[in-house]
Parts: structure tokens; sequence; C-alpha cells
């Protein structure tokens, strides 16, 4: 069974960082590309970042370029989206989300990880 | 950036209706387009890639159609648990987008 746990959301003051974990299990995690997206409440979903299975290729939204670091460690299973520099409009729920046959659309999601950015 | 529109924001449809939710991006994206399910306090659900298969797991009341800008996902027979936000997300081209999303309500 394909499970995605994240982990690391938190309460975060303006200009600070957070570093978000996604624990993968139940599917080859290395051969599979990742991405992170995000929904703000009460409005719609917005991708994030993404990473190959490899980890060789990585993209990232506007929005956060500069700031969010998108990795990965294949031999823990592991996705990682480093933040820095938050800002209130960062303040979400991040949803860790697993791509299909290699390609960027998403058949798994985990259940999310609050970062709220607020003083 | 590929700009996805999804119309109608909201519809409202009887059980047992037929619900077709539109998305229109704003330059060609081939077939690669995804539709989602999302219900309140759950993280989203694949329903279709490609434009037109079917995610595994999926009843066959939910289909997908279209190519290019033009895309359409019909739910033949509406059921309870259908009644939920439904997006769709466009993996084309960096960077990747999704509709604002289509909230299908109990008439």
């Amino acid at each position: 069974e394909v499970q995605l746990l994240e982990s690391g959301g938190a309460l975060v003051q303006p200009g600070g960082s957070l570093r978000l974990s996604c624990a993968a299990s139940g599917f080859t995690f290395s051969s599979c590309a990742m991405s992170w997206v995000r929904q703000a409440p009460g409005k719609g979903l917005e991708w994030v970042s993404a990473i190959s299975g490899s980890g060789g290729s990585t993209s990232y939204a506007d929005s956060v370029k500069g700031r969010f670091t998108i990795s990965r460690d294949n031999s823990k299973n592991t996705l990682y989206l480093q933040m820095n520099s938050l800002r209130a409009g960062d303040s979400a729920v991040y949803y860790c989300a697993k791509g299909l046959y290699g390609d960027y659309f998403f058949d798994y999601w985990g259940q999310g990880a609050l970062v709220t950015v607020s003083s | 950036e590929i700009v996805m529109t999804q119309s109608p924001a909201t519809l409202s449809v009887s059980p047992g209706e037929r619900a077709t939710l539109s998305c229109r991006a704003s330059q060609s994206v081939s077939s690669n387009l995804a539709w989602y399910q999302q219900k309140p306090g759950q993280a989203p659900r694949l329903l279709i890639y490609g434009a037109s298969t079917r995610a595994t797991g999926i009843p066959a009341r939910f289909s997908g159609s279209g190519s290019g800008t033009e895309f359409t996902l019909t739910i033949s027979s509406l059921q309870s648990e259908d009644f939920a936000l439904y997006y769709c997300q466009q993996y084309n081209t960096w960077p990747l987008t999704f509709g604002g999303g289509t909230k299908v309500e109990i008439k």
C-alpha cells in the first residue's frame, strides 16, 4: 500500500524557515517523480515544486523560486522541502504528491502538513 | 504560464443526473491534462489522466474528453459520494498549473 506521510508543519514567523519531510512507502521511491502542492485555507490547489526520481532535475513555481528548495534522499525514501524567507502568503496545507509513470500528475497524495506564517 | 480556467464555478445537480465540467487552457496542453476530486478535509484524488484515461479504481461513470485547449469531465449519473470539488491540472508545460475548481453541489 502506497503511503506518504508529511511532517514538519508548524507556526513560524515571517522571514523564518521550515523544513517539511515526506516519508514514502509502498512503491519504488527512486523511480517516481515527486512534487509539493499547497492549498491555502479555502483556496484552490497550487503546485509548488517538483523533483525527478533521481533528484537530478527540479522545478519551482515562480512564487517560491529562490526561497524554497526541494530535495530527496532515495536511500531513506524521503522527500524534503526547505522553505526560507517565509511570508504570510505561504500559509497553507502542503501536500506531498507522487507522480505516475515518471510524469507530473499525481496518483497518491499525503494527508498534508499545515504551515502557518504569522507573527 | 498556462492558465487553466474551469467552468462553472458551482454546478447544482440532482442525484442520478449527468454533470458536465469544463476546463480550458490558455494554450495547448496536448492531452497532458488530469482531473482530481477533493472532499472537505481530504487530499485530492486522481480521477483522470491523459485527458481521458481513468485512474485505477475510478468508476466508469467518470469520463474525460478533449485535447489541446478544451477539456470536459463528465459524471454520467451523480451518486451522493460525487458531490465534491473538482480540479483540472495541466502537466504539459512548466510550471504545472491547476484550474480554480468546480464545486458540484446537490440541487
